[in-house]
């Protein structure tokens, strides 16, 4: 099973910063199967990009997605304050499908 | 609109049974592959199970295999979990998702608590 490794655990910043997030996958994820959620509390997860670089319908376009193999990529070139959240990494490339651990995107 | 509505959830004791169901409606249920999804209480999230859109395949997570089924009911639009000999550590929000790769659409979920 692909192990994936999310980094920092919790990352503090400000409204208008820029956040980036590091998803390491322990093998390579296949054809770059590899998508981020944001989940806020007590919701359900929100897909935000797929295939590692496409973004979701609706999603703004201050997220992107980038990487491939191992390492991947998550932006936020400015943070909204609806950006304050808990984002995930899942790979579906690979059975079995796996997410990371999560990232904790904090105002500092 | 697409919608997944989950239900069934409970508290139940180690070793006991829980059926899950989720309704749903909006999209042509037959069509897609559906999965369940788990999260325990301040945890992340871990697929359990999909299943093809006639129920001819079935997959699973390893801690769940011999111990839970996936089902749908294509007339009735509905996807369901049946949960056995349960254990204290499958304690979590239990999501039904729409396909079997990366989701787009999400019901709210509900809680399954196993304790005695």
């Amino acid at each position: 099973e692909i192990v994936l490794a999310q980094s920092p655990g919790t990352l503090s910043l400000s409204p208008g910063e820029r956040a980036t997030l590091s998803c390491r996958a322990s093998q390579s994820v296949s054809n770059s199967f590899l998508a981020w959620y944001q989940q806020k509390p007590g919701q359900p997860p929100r897909l935000l990009i797929y295939g590692a670089s496409s973004r979701a319908t609706g999603i703004p376009d201050r997220f992107s997605g980038s990487g491939s193999g191992t390492d991947f990529t998550l932006t936020i070139s400015r943070l909204e304050p609806e950006d304050f959240a808990v984002y995930y990494c899942q790979q579906y490339g690979s059975s079995p499908q796996t997410f990371g651990q999560g990232t904790k995107v904090e105002i500092k | 609109e697409v919608q997944l509505v989950e239900s069934g959830g409970g508290l139940v004791q180690p070793g006991g049974s829980l059926r899950l169901s989720c309704a749903a409606s909006g999209f042509t249920f037959g069509s897609y592959w559906m999965s369940w999804v788990r999260q325990a209480p301040g945890k992340g999230l871990e697929w359990v199970a999909k299943i093809k859109q006639d129920g001819s395949e079935e997959y699973y997570v390893d801690s769940v295999k011999g111990r839970f089924t996936i089902s749908r009911d294509n007339a009735k639009n509905s996807l369901y979990l049946q949960m056995n000999s349960l254990r204290a550590e499958d304690t979590a929000v239990y999501y039904c998702g729409r396909g079997s790769g990366y989701y787009v659409y999400w019901g709210q979920g509900t809680l399954v608590t196993v304790s005695s």
